[in-house]
């Protein structure tokens, strides 16, 4: 199966400031990815797919780059409702794999 | 609007069996694939499969192959996920989610399973 490696683990950062999350699998996925957030509590929420795509109603500061193994999420100007943990997850093969997480946390 | 509305929280003794439900609504039923994952605590998230409710069909993860069942009953919208032969590793949020863009995209509220003697 695709391993997904997320890093860093926990991003401490202060609203306003930009977030960079990694996503990197053992494998080619393609442009197979995309990325979910979780708040404490709640459901995943899509926010890319297709390694760039947004999601319906997603803000325009969540973007989402690569191809192959290698992936990123940017999240320029972080607003409060930002903090949170984020999983990318590969559709290229089954079984469907996420990573493990990166938690953005407020500094 | 989509909505999909899961069973409650269960409680079972190890290697019991546990069925989760989720009726969807407010979309044409079969037209769309239903995710399963699930997210043990403090966890990750987890992939267990995927069924057509048009036609029953699904695919699994191997680690669960001969211990997980997902099935539909179109007359009423509703997919199920059976687990047997639980252990406490398989306690956990069990989450069913409609594909949209070909990802799990509209997910119902999560049903807690607690596996414990």
């Amino acid at each position: 199966e695709i391993v997904l490696t997320q890093s860093p683990a926990t991003l401490s950062l202060s609203p306003g400031e930009r977030a960079t999350l990694s996503c990197r699998a053992s494998q080619s996925v393609s442009s197979y990815l995309g990325w979910y957030q979780q708040k404490p509590g709640q459901a995943p929420r899509l926010l890319i797919y297709d390694a760039s795509s947004r999601a319906a109603g997603i803000p325009a500061r969540f973007r989402g780059s690569g191809s192959g193994t290698n992936f990123t999420l940017t999240i320029s100007n972080l607003e409060p409702e930002d903090f949170a943990v984020y999983y990318c997850q590969q559709r290229s093969t089954r079984p469907l794999t996420f990573g493990g997480g990166t938690k953005v946390e407020i500094k | 609007q989509v909505q999909l509305v899961q069973s409650g929280a269960e409680v079972k003794k190890p290697g019991a069996s546990v069925k989760v439900s989720c009726k969807a609504s407010g979309y044409i039923f079969t037209n769309y694939y239903i995710h399963w994952v699930r997210q043990a605590p403090g966890q990750g998230l987890e992939w267990l499969g995927i069924m057509v409710p048009d036609d029953g069909r699904t695919a699994s993860a191997q680690k669960f192959q001969g211990r997980l069942t997902m099935t539909t009953d179109t007359s009423t919208s509703t997919v199920y996920m059976e687990l047997n032969s639980l252990t406490s590793e398989d306690t956990a949020t069990y989450y069913c989610a409609r594909v949209e863009y070909s990802y799990a995209y509209y997910w119902g509220q999560g049903t807690l399973v607690t596996v414990s003697s």
